[in-house]
């Protein structure tokens, strides 16, 4: 299995501000993706983040709003810009280990006023 | 969009009693997970079962996968207070590091 954090783990923040996901994983791994789960809903996929390359978007989900770096094998962020009420969520990053069983971190809980 | 859809929604039962969930899907999967989120935490893998395979236990869950039927249910035995949670599974379409598609999720109460 992994070992997976996730930074912050819970934000209040005003409109019109951006945030920064932290992710890191405990051993190398070649793609994390991040999800959103907003109130009550289940899990919606952002984007998948591969090391030296662009992660790829999901349909509903564009760069300039959740722009997203992954600088080695073992870290990635996830920015959400300009942020609105619309985006209070928790945000999860999980990581796929080569037997196709994924592990998510413990989420970072988002409130946007 | 969404891949799959659970039900019921939502259950409750007494301690001690068994819990099924089900969860159905549109497409074809190479496997499908079951995972556990309490109080809108992380989510904690429980099984993954693939497209070849019909029955898969882990303790005392049990599930099972009907490719034809596009379905797949889970079974929790002898149910405890600390299997209070939301279950959702999870669909892979093909094999090695895909993106996951979720379910709307079961919320289950276990009532002591």
């Amino acid at each position: 299995s992994a070992v997976i954090s996730q930074k912050p783990s819970r934000d209040i923040c005003q409109r019109g501000t951006s945030l920064t996901i932290q992710c890191q994983v405990d051993s190398q791994v070649t793609m994390m993706f991040w999800y959103r789960q907003q109130p009550g809903q289940s899990l919606t996929l952002i984007a998948t983040a591969n090391q030296g390359s662009e992660a790829t978007y999901e349909s509903g989900f564009v760069i300039d709003k959740f722009p997203i770096s992954r600088p080695n094998l073992t870290f990635s962020t996830l920015t959400v810009s300009n942020m609105s009420p619309e985006d209070s969520s928790i945000y999860l990053c999980s990581v796929a280990l080569g037997t196709d069983t994924q592990y998510f971190g413990p989420g970072t809980r988002l409130t946007v006023l | 969009s969404q891949q799959g859809e659970e039900d019921p929604q939502a259950l409750s039962i007494q301690e001690g009693e068994n819990a099924t969930m089900n969860c159905s899907y549109k497409t074809s999967i190479n496997n499908l997970q079951w995972y556990r989120q309490n109080s809108g935490r992380g989510l904690v893998h429980l099984i993954l079962i693939r497209s070849n395979e019909r029955e898969k236990h882990s303790g005392r869950l049990r599930v099972t996968l009907d490719t034809s039927k596009k379905s797949s249910s889970l079974l929790i035995t002898a149910s405890r207070a600390a299997d209070t949670a939301s279950y959702f599974c999870a669909t892979g379409a093909n094999f090695g590091n895909e993106k996951l598609t979720f379910g709307t999720g079961t919320r289950l109460t276990i009532i002591p």
